[in-house]
């Protein structure tokens, strides 16, 4: 079974500056995809940006980047120019192909905090 | 953009009672699922559906079960509530399997409280 690693439950980083999470998975698959979510307080999750595993650029969404490793499994997701509003928890996020393409795995998430 | 509603944000109720979580996709979408989220141990699935009136569990059923008689509700049952079952509970909806690259999108929970 797929597992999704965050071995970062808190992280903080001032305003304005750059801020990597990190992300590790374990899987035997060759296709799949990779998710961030961010959770903010007000608790909706949205998707912050995804990573197709056979695309090798890495993905960018604005501040957002991730730098997509995948002989590694790793993951990390990459916050430039960090704003207040980037406070939240943030979920790294597996799925596969398999079983009807159900299979989403999250990993336990990270607290980032934004210091003014 | 996708709604998906969850008819509740906060609960409260006794042990042993029959409790109900609904939820609500517009966006036509084939799946449907229910997390539990507790602080460190992120999002475990429950169950999901991926049809009307088809579910599979997830990887902590015990204790609840699922009803989706219509393609935009799926509810969550917990038959005889118990204090370990106090949580936030997530929904959430995407689309069938040939777009596997589309995310899941999810409501904003449902803060369950067992006395």
């Amino acid at each position: 079974a797929q597992t999704v690693t965050q071995s970062q439950p808190e992280m903080s980083v001032q305003e304005a500056e750059t801020v990597t999470l990190s992300c590790t998975y374990d899987t035997s698959e060759s296709d799949y995809y990779l998710f961030w979510y961010k959770q903010p307080p007000s608790r909706q999750m949205i998707l912050v940006i995804r990573q197709e595993a056979y695309k090798q650029q890495n993905a960018t969404e604005n501040r957002f980047s991730v730098n997509f490793q995948k002989a590694a499994k790793s993951f990390s997701l990459k916050i430039s120019d960090s704003q207040l509003g980037d406070a939240a928890m943030y979920f790294c996020a597996y799925r596969s192909y398999d079983n009807y393409g159900q299979n989403f795995v999250f990993g336990p998430g990270t607290r980032l905090s934004v210091l003014p | 953009d996708v709604k998906v509603t969850q008819s509740s944000r906060y609960l409260v109720k006794r042990t042993g009672e029959k409790v109900f979580l609904e939820c609500v996709q517009d966006m036509d979408h084939e799946n449907m699922f229910w997390y539990r989220q507790d602080p460190g141990l992120g999002l475990r699935l429950i169950y999901f559906s991926y049809d009307v009136k088809m579910k599979e569990k997830g990887d902590i059923p015990e204790g609840y079960s699922v009803s989706r008689e219509k393609k935009e509700r799926f509810s969550l049952i917990l038959e005889s509530a118990s204090t370990n079952q106090t949580s936030m509970y997530l929904c959430a909806s995407s689309p069938s399997r040939d777009r596997v690259y589309q995310p899941q999108h999810f409501g904003d929970g449902t803060r369950l409280s067992i006395l």
